[in-house]
């Protein structure tokens, strides 16, 4: 089946550093990447979504310029996370479409996530 | 917009049981679909079992099955002969038919097991 590789799975990063975390399609071309972010015991929240090729669309108070989203190909977006500060420690997750998937595609496939932790 | 409940923050469910999960969504689409995903503590999200807005027959995978009301909006979520690795936070999730469009989820709701 699908798998979608998110690497690093833990990342301890100084505050005012910056951090990129990667997703890979492996076995599929991901036209669309969502990426989220979830605190402990709390619900998925979208960030962003990037189709290969053109500018992400970032959701309401998300700040673009903070978390830069990057979909160069169809198998590989990242997200940089810069000036990274104690209050962006969180767990972010990437989701990714199959484009031979069709119109009425079913569910999609997520990463594995990563534990950002900022001191 | 769309917007799903879950008014279950944590349910508990003795090994061998029959747990439901509630959710209701709200939308004024006629045609979309519904998930529920599971998060262990893994945090990997997997995919438990979906359902198309357009078909009236309940989704059913082996211990899983959904009781869908459309009129109701509403989507639950039934674990039979519960298992402890079925322990998790269970999300639902609703997207509009168009493939590429986002998933809209639930809170979510811990699910716990005891032997």
């Amino acid at each position: 089946g699908a798998v979608v590789s998110q690497h690093p799975s833990r990342v301890i990063c100084k505050s005012g550093t910056s951090v990129k975390i990667e997703c890979r399609s492996l076995d599929f071309q991901a036209t669309t990447m969502f990426w989220y972010r979830q605190f402990p015991k709390q619900s998925l929240m979208l960030m962003a979504t990037s189709n290969e090729g053109s500018k992400a669309t970032y959701e309401q108070g998300v700040e673009k310029d903070k978390f830069l989203i990057n979909h160069a190909s169809l198998t590989l977006s990242t997200l940089t996370v810069t000036s990274a500060h104690p209050e962006d420690s969180s767990f972010y997750i990437c989701s990714a479409r199959d484009r031979t998937r069709g119109t009425r595609g079913y569910g999609y496939t997520f990463g594995s996530g990563t534990r950002l932790t900022v001191v | 917009a769309q917007t799903v409940t879950q008014s279950q923050p944590e349910m508990s469910v003795q090994e061998a049981e029959t747990v439901t999960l509630s959710c209701t969504y709200d939308t004024s689409e006629s045609d979309y679909y519904l998930f529920w995903y599971k998060q262990p503590p893994s945090r990997q999200m997997i995919l438990v079992i979906r359902q198309e807005a357009y078909k009236q027959q309940n989704a059913t995978e082996n211990r899983f099955s959904v009781n869908f009301q459309k009129a109701a909006k509403s989507f639950s979520l039934k674990i039979s002969d519960s298992q402890l690795g079925d322990a998790a936070m269970y999300f639902c999730a609703y997207r509009e038919v168009e493939y590429g469009n986002k998933l809209v989820f639930g809170a979510g709701t811990i699910l716990r097991v005891k032997s």
